[in-house]
């Protein structure tokens, strides 16, 4: 079974350009996750899918910020116009669907090796 | 706001000892994961421990879990060297699909 894939590996971009990292999740895992860590940070929550829907987005830092999942199957994040403090991994991972709270509380987390995202 | 918090920060030790590593978090839980961090990889999932387990077992390590306390702990035992890594706890909530991770500890295991 392939695992969570995603896409660059890294990137390093000047400040006020776009970037689009991709997140390709298990498949048949309708839960799909954005996870950002800045250096020695913790690992922070972006936002999540459950298939094609946000189902909660409270971690995205602002506006310039743009996630989609067309289809509900891959998952692409746009950050425009990029700014220095965006630099870090960003981690997409993924889990199924068991409706909320996850089938007998579990909801493990597979995760892809992330997309580390330098701006200049 | 983030909840878990790892301590210690970092953690350096010789082949063949234990390593004890500590998680707080703040609000009330359905489970507790820890997770592994190889440098330049993703997340890998250990072990998960209920709210209603006090302790739980998986080859060498040993998670316990104080909900009074809102803390866990990870055990390794008999460390390798290629035990180094990040380590992570993540909590789970009622009602939410949402794993909340800390800082993690860095884990050094010198042969």
């Amino acid at each position: 079974e392939a695992g969570v894939t995603q896409f660059p590996s890294h990137s390093v971009i000047e400040k006020g350009q776009t970037v689009t990292l991709r997140c390709d999740p298990i498949s048949g895992h309708d839960n799909l996750y954005w996870y950002r860590r800045v250096m020695g940070k913790e690992i922070k929550f972006l936002l999540h899918f459950v298939k094609e829907s946000k189902q909660d987005e409270s971690g995205m830092p602002n506006n310039r910020f743009l996630a989609e999942r067309t289809g509900g199957t891959y998952s692409t994040l746009k950050v425009q116009p990029a700014e220095l403090e965006d630099s870090g991994v960003y981690f997409c991972a993924s889990s199924q669907f068991y409706g909320v709270g996850g089938f007998s509380g579990a909801n493990v987390l597979t995760f892809g090796a992330g997309s580390r995202l330098t701006v200049l | 706001s983030q909840q878990g918090e790892e301590d210690p920060q970092a953690l350096s030790i010789q082949e063949g000892e234990n390593a004890t590593m500590n998680c707080s978090y703040k609000t009330s839980i359905n489970n507790l994961q820890w997770y592994r961090q190889n440098s330049g990889r993703g997340l890998v999932h250990l072990i998960l421990i209920r709210s209603n387990e006090r302790e739980k077992h998986s080859g060498r390590l040993r998670v316990t879990l104080d909900t009074s306390k809102k803390s866990s702990s990870l055990l390794i035992t008999a460390s390798r060297a290629a035990d180094t890594a990040s380590y992570f706890c993540a909590t789970l909530s009622y009602n939410t699909d949402k794993l909340i991770f800390g800082t993690g500890t860095r884990l050094q295991v010198f042969p």
